[in-house]
């Protein structure tokens, strides 16, 4: 069975300053990929990264970043930088990567408010 | 813009009533998804399509019928809906080519269904 968990039901940050959303992570599946999503008040869920179980490399998107610990199970995303235009809801998903089809699930969310 | 196009995006409806939300894609993806949302919680799988097949049913009630008439369309038929799928209904497709991409999911931007 998959499972996500966001333990950070809300953030602050303030403008310009960097920020971290925890995401640690459970699954069976041996090959899977992780994402991050956000999420402002209208509603579209919007892709910001993605994270292959096998890569090397913490992945790299602009002002975002992954720091990708596999033994620890987690994903947590870095915003640099900070906008005000980052408040939004920040959810944290899974899915097996050979499976057509496969279903992604979410975590809980994290609401980011960013302070002027 | 979202290249997932989902109509309308707000909708309301009685119990008695017959509606239908409508999801458009044309990036080639051949899985389609359904979500449902419920404010400030993370989305919750309904129902996937893989090649124009119901591949995936997460024990939606009948009053929810999806429909997949070709490889870019997606349909939800709602029936006799109770108040509380009042929700955010996302839509979303992806490419499945195993092993190949990061399998992330486009998601539209919504219709907020309310159920009076």
């Amino acid at each position: 069975a998959q499972k996500i968990t966001q333990t950070q039901p809300g953030m602050f940050v303030q403008e310009k300053e960097a920020v971290t959303l925890d995401c640690t992570y459970d699954t069976s599946d041996p090959s899977y990929g992780l994402f991050w999503y956000k999420q402002p008040s209208s509603g579209e869920m919007i892709f910001l990264i993605y994270q292959g179980s096998y890569d090397q490399q913490n992945a790299t998107e602009g002002r975002y970043s992954l720091n990708f610990q596999k033994a620890r199970k987690s994903a947590n995303l870095v915003i640099s930088a900070s906008q005000l235009g980052d408040s939004a809801m920040y959810f944290c998903a899974m899915r097996p990567i050979y499976n057509q089809g496969g279903k992604l699930i979410f975590g809980q969310g994290t609401e980011l408010s960013v302070k002027p | 813009d979202t290249e997932v196009t989902q109509t309308p995006k707000h909708l309301v409806m009685g119990m008695t009533n017959k509606k239908s939300l409508k999801c458009e894609q044309h990036m080639g993806h051949r899985a389609m998804y359904w979500y449902k949302q419920k404010a400030k919680k993370p989305p919750e799988l309904m129902f996937v399509y893989s090649y124009e097949k119901l591949s995936i049913n997460e024990s939606v009630p009948s009053r929810f019928s999806p429909e997949c008439p070709n490889s870019s369309l997606l349909n939800l038929h709602l029936h006799a809906l109770q108040p509380e799928d009042s929700a955010l209904y996302l839509c979303a497709s992806s490419q499945e080519r195993r092993g190949r991409g990061t399998g992330e999911l486009f998601f539209g931007e919504g219709s907020r269904l309310t159920v009076l």
